[in-house]
């Protein structure tokens, strides 16, 4: 079974300022998730991807397959952007076989203070 | 549409109730799943449907019965639970089981068992 760590668990910024989130995982993997989840709500997809990078607006989303490891990017952060990042990768062959069969961090909760 | 609706928002039950929760999507996803999130903690898989067959049940209790009547919609199905299965239950679909695909997640329904 994959085993994921994200990095920092809690993370305080300046409006404006540049963010970086890290994910590793264990297990070997096609693609790799970035997930949004504001307070209390539901789980929004950022990103999934296989390989190099995807931009989305002010957020940048890098993985390299061959260390296990993706990091997720906020460029001029803003309080909207306060939430919790949560960075999900299929199981592995013992959780299911399936590449659906997605495994979470713990997720970073982000506060950017104006 | 790239939604998936969940129903109800809130639910209070007491231990004795017979309750249930309903997700849909009008995506053509054939792929649907359950996952409970406690406070602070990351999603738990716990059912996937694939093709409206139960495909995966993460060792979860009795007390839960999900039932996928049709390709758009899914149910779980809450009996006799205790305290500790009071969370956010959330609701996903994605294309296909297998092969790598985007999920998309419901709002949740947050659950209270008194």
């Amino acid at each position: 079974k994959n085993e994921v760590e994200q990095s920092p668990q809690n993370l305080t910024a300046q409006e404006g300022e540049f963010i970086t989130i890290n994910c590793s995982y264990s297990v070997g993997i096609s693609a790799l998730h970035w997930l949004q989840q504001h307070p209390g709500g539901g789980i929004v997809s950022l990103f999934m991807l296989s390989s190099g990078k995807k931009k989305h607006g002010r957020l940048i989303a890098t993985i390299n397959i061959q260390e296990k490891h993706s990091s997720l990017h906020i460029t001029a952060s803003h309080p909207r952007d306060s939430a919790v990042y949560i960075c999900a990768v299929p199981g592995g062959p013992d959780y299911g076989g399936s590449q659906g069969n997605l495994i979470f961090g713990k997720g970073t909760k982000l506060s950017v203070k104006p | 549409d790239t939604e998936v609706t969940q129903t109800p928002k809130h639910l209070v039950m007491g231990m004795t109730n017979k309750k249930s929760l309903k997700c849909e999507q009008h995506m053509g996803h054939r792929a649907m799943y359950w996952y409970k999130q406690k406070a602070k903690k990351p999603p738990e898989l716990m059912f996937v449907y694939s093709y409206e067959k139960l495909s995966i049940n993460e060792s979860v209790p009795s007390r839960f019965s999900p039932e996928c009547p049709n390709s758009s919609l899914l149910n779980l199905h809450l009996h006799a639970l205790q305290p500790e299965d009071s969370a956010l239950y959330l609701c996903a679909s994605s294309q296909e089981r297998t092969g790598v695909h985007e999920q998309y997640f419901g709002p949740g329904t947050r659950l209270t068992v008194t």
